[in-house]
């Protein structure tokens, strides 16, 4: 069975201050990993897929690296707006679902 | 702009009524999914389904049920047998019929309460 494990829970950080997230998983033929980013009362929305380990994404101030076992998003110079749940999925051999993870509260205080 | 409905943003439910939630989308995916949230969780499938008129439960589909009689449309019915149904209700939708590597996109969800 698929599993994700996103930590930590909650962080909390003052702009300008860098820092990651990370998602730990364990899947079957790993066929995408995805990050999403959810406000409060909205839907997920999508920021990554990751396909295979070693490989980055970038979009604005996040970065998303991949290795064999877990992802970081990684927040340079995070500003207040960047304040959300971060969510980890994972899609893996022939399965048609997502395994999401938990979710790391991100506040960024100005 | 493409995207997916989803509708009423607020619902209630009485003691053994059945609800119906709905999701609209106009991305001209095949496959769509209903999934729930709750505080602490993650999010669990329901139903999903890869074509028309085609639907599979998910990990908790019990007290649920659904249709998928146009490409452009997965309601979802909360029925009575749903003994704890106060959640926040997401609908998503993808390309290639759900299988590959396609991201899910979400709608904005529906928050069911009981009265």
């Amino acid at each position: 069975e698929d599993q994700v494990t996103q930590s930590p829970e909650a962080l909390r950080l003052q702009e300008g201050e860098s820092s990651s997230l990370n998602c730990s998983y364990t899947v079957s033929g790993l066929r995408g990993l995805f990050w999403y980013r959810q406000d409060p009362g909205k839907g997920p929305e999508f920021l990554f897929t990751l396909y295979s380990a070693g490989e980055e994404k970038e979009k604005e101030r996040l970065k998303a690296t991949l290795t064999k076992k877990e992802s970081f998003l990684h927040i340079t110079a995070p500003k207040p707006e960047d304040s959300a749940t971060y969510l980890c999925a994972v899609k893996g051999g022939s399965n048609y679902k997502l395994t999401f993870g938990k979710g790391t509260l991100l506040t960024v205080n100005p | 702009d493409g995207g997916i409905t989803q509708s009423p943003k607020y619902l209630f439910r009485k003691e053994g009524q059945n609800v119906t939630l709905s999701c609209e989308q106009n991305l001209n995916h095949d496959a769509m999914y209903w999934y729930r949230q709750d505080p602490g969780q993650g999010l669990r499938l329901i139903y999903y389904s890869q074509i028309v008129n085609d639907f599979q439960k998910g990990d908790i589909a019990e007290g649920y049920s659904v249709s998928r009689e146009k490409k452009e449309s997965f309601p979802l019915t909360v029925t009575s047998a749903q003994k704890n149904p106060t959640a926040f209700y997401l609908c998503a939708s993808s390309g290639g019929q759900g299988f590959g590597n396609q991201p899910q996109h979400f709608g904005d969800g529906t928050r069911l309460s009981i009265l």
